[in-house]
């Protein structure tokens, strides 16, 4: 079935810098594209999202971008802090019959 | 928002007892939900999709005699590991979308700490 292809898998950086994961799919009915943190034994929470209509979503720190010509969506994060540390997923776009499949996951590590 | 209960939170069991974990969808209804297992360090791996009123679709190397799905109602699915052996141990997670809204994000349970010893 589809997939998508999650990088870095781990990624480490200073407090205060910016963090950026990548996913790329090939569906190109896709329309929605979530992102989502999970902290050390807890539920994975959606934490940005973004639909087919737009290239680029901001909230606060966090902000996804979309390029539906190469089919790849990002996470940045921007003045990173410890409390980002975490496991994010992307999942699998959804577009016609959506059966959600996670990338690999992206740890990342914010050193104080 | 939408809300996604997932009982018990952590259950230990001896090897060959079976184990009933319940997904419930609180305040929206899921004519589909998703049951995922979660290795230390991995990523969730889509186990099935369960259908409210017709059989579960399974993943491919997932047993489906070993994890039963029942999903009888619009806002209750469960998963029943049969005879559990250690290698069955793991974090089960369900998840739900509420169709009811377009493009809608999963929305998951707390899961499921399973221990078989």
């Amino acid at each position: 079935g589809e997939n998508v292809e999650q990088h870095p898998s781990t990624l480490s950086v200073q407090e205060g810098d910016s963090a950026v994961i990548k996913c790329t799919y090939s569906d190109s009915a896709s329309n929605y594209f979530p992102w989502y943190k999970q902290e050390l034994g807890k539920r994975p929470q959606l934490i940005i999202d973004i639909r087919s209509n737009v290239g680029e979503k901001k909230d606060q720190r966090i902000a996804v971008t979309l390029n539906k010509t190469a089919k790849h969506f990002s996470l940045h994060i921007t003045e990173t802090q410890p409390e980002d540390s975490a496991v994010y997923f992307c999942a699998r776009p959804s577009g016609g019959s959506y059966i959600p499949t996670f990338g690999r996951g992206t740890s990342l590590i914010v050193h104080p | 928002g939408a809300v996604v209960s997932q009982h018990p939170s952590r259950v230990i069991c001896k090897s060959g007892t079976s184990v009933k974990i319940e997904c419930r969808s609180l305040d929206f209804q899921a004519t589909t939900m998703f049951w995922y297992r979660q290795f230390p360090k991995q990523s969730l791996m889509l186990m099935a999709t369960s259908n409210e009123g017709s059989k579960a679709t399974y993943e491919q190397g997932v047993e489906k005699d070993k994890f039963l799905i029942n999903h009888a109602s619009l806002t209750l699915s469960t998963l029943t590991v049969t005879s559990a052996h250690p290698e069955d141990s793991s974090f089960y997670i369900c998840s739900a979308r509420d169709l009811g809204v377009g493009n809608s994000p999963l929305h998951f349970g707390n899961g499921t700490r399973l221990t078989v010893t």
